[in-house]
């Protein structure tokens, strides 16, 4: 059964920092993977889909990178901004199965 | 164009009641999901569909969860006999098919008292 672990649970930088959020897998068979965002009583905001055979996704300020052998993906933002402030969740999703969602990192950028 | 939408985006209810979370996904999306999430966790998968069938319904809880999607398109999720643990955030989900990249609505707080 595939299991997901986001770390840090919490984190809190000021603003203008680069940080890295980190999505551990124990299931190496996946299909993909994908980031998202979600705001504080909101729904979840799509930010990057990894497919399997992919090392790294960009997006702006987002860069998403894949190790399916050991099981890690890490989401890399250049430069946060107090808008980046949110719950940051990784889903992976194996083949033929569905997303397993990680409990997410709750990010604060401070002015 | 239009994101996936849910209703209500609030629902109160007394244990032991009826209730249905109603999902409108993306036109021309395939596959539906839906999942419940609980304050500080992240969604826990509940059912997919593919067009109109159910191709997975392994992470509904019980028996009192049921979800249907008639016509391929607009899915409602059932749930008979509320409990207190069933208050959750139920969110939906759309994709063009398994796999895809999912686009998510704003979801259903529902509350049992």
């Amino acid at each position: 059964k595939q299991e997901v672990t986001q770390i840090p649970a919490a984190l809190s930088v000021p603003e203008g920092e680069n940080l890295v959020l980190n999505c551990s897998f124990t299931d190496s068979a996946i299909y993909n993977l994908q980031w998202f965002r979600q705001d504080p009583g909101k729904g979840l905001t799509s930010l990057l889909l990894i497919q399997s055979s992919q090392r790294e996704q960009t997006s702006g300020r987002l860069n998403a990178s894949l190790d399916k052998s050991s099981g890690r993906s890490t989401l890399y933002i250049a430069a946060s901004q107090p808008g980046d402030s949110a719950t940051y969740l990784c889903a992976v999703n194996n083949y033929g199965q569905n997303f397993v969602f990680g409990p997410g990192t709750r990010l604060s950028v401070l002015p | 164009g239009a994101g996936v939408s849910q209703t209500p985006s609030n629902k109160v209810t007394e244990k032991g009641k009826y209730v249905e979370l109603r999902c409108d996904p993306i036109s021309g999306h395939t596959a539906l999901y839906w999942y419940r999430q609980s304050l500080g966790q992240g969604p826990e998968f509940l059912i997919y569909f593919q067009g109109t069938g159910a191709a997975d319904d392994s992470g509904l809880p019980n028996d009192r969860f049921f979800a249907v999607r008639p016509e391929g398109s607009v899915s409602t999720l059932k749930i008979q006999r509320t409990e207190r643990g069933d208050s959750a955030v139920y969110l939906c989900a759309s994709s063009q098919g398994l796999g895809a990249s999912q686009y998510f609505g704003p979801g259903t707080r529902l509350l049992v008292l």
